[in-house]
């Protein structure tokens, strides 16, 4: 069974760094595309970055030079490493994990608040 | 890459249908037979309904359709039921620098 299990939301304050992991099983992360997707209070889903199978990456213009997505082969974990965070980072991050055959997210995690306020 | 539009609401009756857009550009709906929908009740991560604009994954309810015209999809919900009222989600694939290109989403209330 697939599963996807985020962790290490909070509260920071703006301009500070928080790393968000997402721990997979059921697959190995390596083999596929993953993403994180972000929601913010009462809002819609926006994509954020993604890691395909081969390491390449993208990000969305709104972070962009701020945030870096990474994996751990070994730990089958993703990871999205969040630097100058700003209020309008505010969000419910989620892990989702990409099927490329039909360019959609098949799994997501459960979501991991971040919360940027002073 | 802006975000596809979607009505911010919608409604019906139980066992009525109800119709969802959800509008792009030739960049992103319009340029791939890539449009996903998503389903989200509240507090809960979306779920995957409709995948390439009209096929859905195993145990969705063929009570959920899809399709696409132009620039825009459309996700169709017939015989609306309680569990149906819920926040919608359309996406599209916009090439490998941006694999998903959300809406805004739209809220299901079933009357």
């Amino acid at each position: 069974e697939v599963q996807l299990v985020e962790t290490g939301g909070g509260l920071i304050q703006p301009g500070g760094s928080l790393r968000l992991s997402c721990a997979a099983s059921g697959f190995t992360v390596s083999s596929i595309y993953m993403s994180w997707v972000r929601q913010a209070p009462g809002k819609g889903l926006e994509w954020v970055s993604v890691i395909y199978s081969g390491g390449s990456t993208s990000y969305a213009d709104s972070v962009k030079g701020r945030f870096t997505i990474s994996r751990d082969n070994s730990k089958n974990t993703l990871y999205l490493q969040m630097n100058s965070l700003r209020a309008e980072d505010t969000a419910v991050y989620y892990c989702a994990r990409g099927n490329w055959n039909e360019r959609t997210v098949d799994s997501w995690g459960q979501g991991t608040l971040v919360t940027v306020s002073s | 890459q802006s975000a596809l539009t979607q009505p911010p609401s919608a409604s019906g009756s139980p066992g009525q249908s109800v119709t969802i857009s959800c509008t792009g550009t030739s960049s992103d709906v319009g340029g791939y037979n890539y449009v996903s929908w998503y389903q989200q009740h509240p507090g809960k991560a979306p779920k995957l309904m409709i995948y390439e604009v009209s096929k859905r994954p195993s145990g969705v309810p063929d009570r959920f359709s899809g399709s696409k015209s132009g620039n825009t999809a459309s996700l169709t919900v017939s015989g609306l039921q309680a569990e149906d009222e819920a926040d919608y989600h359309c996406s599209s694939y916009a090439g490998s620098n941006t694999p998903y290109v959300f809406g805004t989403g739209t809220k299901v209330t079933v009357l």
